[in-house]
């Protein structure tokens, strides 16, 4: 059992370089969510899937798309990198029951230069 | 717009002692989640409390809820060195689907 695995762990990109941050769940978790975590800043959310099918905006969705065509999987793309984006990224999944938490996985650290 | 507030931000402490790290939301929700991390780790999920008065405790954590002063505590007895992390709560509104808010997390250092 995997939970959720996150690829690459880290990334140097150039601005204006697009790339896809891939993110896998093997839990059957109907929902699924990007952060960004900066220092200072805590976590804030990006975009969110409550399941196959369907997206929606967070907080600070500018300059990034999702999509969820299966239940699994919940790539996240930065459609033209700004040094701005540079920070690190966690997926994570949950049940649509009450009392669960999150399932984190292990983030992924992007620089953009 | 929903704000989620914590404090402290930092807490250094010796072991032994007792502390409280505070959560303030500011609108109503139906469920508020307890984190850790720890550095240059992801995060793990503590609790999740979900009504008025809710506790919960797993070994020297105690998690709370009081919506109607819509705050939530994490007492911590009894500290040791294993509890240095940074603590995060996090807010769902009620109604809000999952669009789940963080605060921007207490970094507790226990000092031996």
């Amino acid at each position: 059992n995997a939970g959720v695995t996150q690829t690459p762990k880290f990334q140097v990109l150039k601005t204006g370089q697009s790339m896809t941050l891939q993110c896998a769940q093997d839990m059957n978790h109907e929902y699924m969510s990007w952060y960004r975590q900066d220092p200072g800043m805590g976590l804030r959310l990006i975009h969110y899937s409550v399941g196959a099918g369907i997206t929606d905006q967070g907080e600070v969705p500018n300059g990034y798309n999702v999509s969820r065509s299966t239940t699994e999987d919940f790539p996240l793309r930065l459609l033209s990198a700004a040094p701005s984006q540079t920070s690190v990224y966690f997926c994570a999944s949950s049940y649509d029951r009450v009392g669960y938490g999150y399932t984190f996985g292990s983030g992924t650290r992007l620089t953009v230069v | 717009e929903l704000k989620v507030e914590q404090n402290p931000l930092f807490l250094s402490m010796q072991e032994g002692k007792n502390y409280t790290i505070y959560c303030n939301y500011s609108t109503t929700s139906d469920r508020l989640y307890w984190y850790r991390q720890d550095p240059g780790k992801s995060l793990e999920s503590l609790f999740v409390l979900l009504s008025n008065g809710a506790v919960k405790q797993e070994g020297r954590l105690m998690a709370s809820l009081d919506t109607k002063a819509r705050l939530s505590t994490l007492h911590i007895t009894a500290a040791v060195h294993d509890l240095s992390a940074t603590y995060f709560c996090a807010v769902r509104v009620s109604g809000g689907y999952q669009k789940v808010t963080f605060g921007t997390g207490t970094k507790l250092q226990v000092i031996p």
